[in-house]
């Protein structure tokens, strides 16, 4: 069974400083689907980013990048020059490429930005 | 584009008792995903439906039911509710079905306390 770990429960930063968020996963497929999903304070969550496993080139939104390491099943978000709007839950998740698959979603990281 | 609406927001019902969560997608979107986040367990899917057939189901007992309606609006029920079932419920809809990596577009959420 595919399964999604993060380790860092919470995590505090000051405003500006650049931070990375850890992701690992356990899957036996070869090709699939991750996500980064961001859940501000009593707002909807929505996409970060998203990352295909078949393509090696690592993802970019604007500030929020991934360090996919396949082999490693490592899937970190590092989200450069933070904003106190950053302050979310984030959450990393995985869907496998089989249309039947569900999106295993990790516990979430709680991140604080700090002004 | 209207955005995914849940309703109600907030709930308070008391053990034993049953309840209906409602969740309209985007307008177009054809899929369903529903989900249960509680601080222990993150984000647990329940189910998901697509042209009103349930395509997928997670790890919950009978109790958790769904449905979706011909406009692809979809009902959540919890029959014979339990303190444990105290959580926010999540709806995502989606163009198709979510495992083909399409972007999941995430509701309010609807806070349900068991008392």
């Amino acid at each position: 069974a595919q399964t999604v770990t993060q380790s860092q429960p919470e995590m505090s930063v000051q405003e500006a400083e650049t931070v990375t968020l850890s992701c690992t996963y356990d899957t036996s497929e070869n090709n699939y689907y991750l996500f980064w999903y961001k859940q501000p304070p009593s707002r909807q969550m929505i996409l970060v980013i998203r990352q295909e496993a078949y393509k090696q080139q690592n993802a970019t939104e604007n500030r929020f990048s991934v360090n996919f390491q396949k082999a490693a099943k490592s899937f970190s978000l590092k989200i450069s020059d933070s904003q106190l709007g950053d302050t979310a839950m984030y959450f990393c998740a995985f869907t496998s490429m089989n249309r039947d698959d569900k999106i295993i979603f990790g516990k979430g990281t709680r991140l604080h930005i700090l002004p | 584009k209207a955005g995914v609406t849940q309703t109600p927001r907030y709930l308070i019902k008391t053990r034993g008792q049953q309840v209906t969560l409602s969740c309209s997608p985007i307008s177009g979107h054809r899929s369903v995903s529903w989900y249960q986040q509680t601080p222990g367990q993150g984000l647990q899917f329940l189910f998901e439906y697509f042209s009103e057939t349930q395509r997928n189901k997670g790890n919950f007992p009978g109790r958790f039911s769904g449905r979706q309606f011909s406009n692809s609006r979809s009902e959540m029920n919890v029959s014979t509710l339990e303190l444990g079932d105290s959580a926010l419920y999540l709806c995502a809809s989606s163009l198709a079905v979510a495992g083909a990596a399409e972007t999941q577009y995430f509701g309010p959420g609807t806070r349900l306390l068991v008392l």
